[in-house]
């Protein structure tokens, strides 16, 4: 079956990076793309970005395009995401989620990653 | 972007009631590509619905989905306590991807 596990949670202050790692399995993994979703503490959910795992290729959420970056490792059915000059407000638990098709609805999610920032 | 509006905000009915949760969008998503997904305290959320009336896999026919253009409706029948949860609609029609805002839904 379809799995795709997180890293572990982590806390960081401001100004830091952060990588959360998404390893799949169960599936082709380059036969479907990877979306990232974050959720601060009592909120909705919030696209940040997509990443084909087939190519390589990316969209961003505008707000956040100039501090994510996505990136994928095929040898290892692994993606990434990476969030820099963090802020308290990027406190949130995050999610990558695979789709059915690319950029589509998402029928199997990680089982999400706290990251805190706190100076 | 399409901004999506769901309500009510909160929704509290009992046990064998039928739950109608709406979604509205800023913009027409034409070719119905609207899901609905459940979220439980503490965990990621599960696909009900895709493509706005198409059940996910293991999902009971207690759940549907409907609508079309501006307009979205997940019906929700015979009212079970597990069904208590967080509702969330997402367009994937144009980039960026959006999610509702949500609907509590708790059964009494």
């Amino acid at each position: 079956q379809v799995q795709l596990v997180q890293s572990g949670s982590e806390v960081k202050k401001p100004g830091a990076s952060v990588r959360v790692s998404c390893r799949a399995s169960g599936y082709t993994f380059t036969g479907h793309g990877i979306s990232w979703v974050r959720q601060a503490p009592g909120q909705g959910l919030e696209w940040m970005g997509w990443i084909s795992a087939y190519d390589g290729h990316t969209k961003y959420a505008q707000k956040l395009q100039d501090r994510v970056t996505l990136t994928k490792d095929t040898s290892t059915s692994t993606a990434y995401m990476e969030l820099s000059f963090l802020r308290s407000d990027d406190t949130a638990v995050y999610y990558c989620a695979r789709d059915q098709w690319g950029g589509s609805f998402l029928p199997s999610w990680g089982q999400g990653t706290l990251v805190a920032v706190s100076s | 972007e399409i901004v999506l509006t769901q309500s009510p905000v909160t929704l509290s009915l009992s046990p064998g009631e039928r739950a109608t949760l709406s979604c509205g969008a800023s913009q027409s998503v034409r070719r119905g590509y609207l899901a609905w997904y459940q979220q439980k305290p503490g965990l990621a959320p599960r696909l009900v619905v895709y493509d706005a009336s198409k059940r996910a896999a293991d999902i009971p026919d207690r759940f549907s989905g409907s609508g079309s253009g501006t307009d979205f409706t997940l019906t929700i029948t015979r009212l079970e306590p597990a069904d208590s949860a967080v509702y969330y609609c997402h367009q994937y029609e144009t980039i960026p991807i959006t999610f509702g805002q949500g609907t509590r839904l708790e059964i009494k």
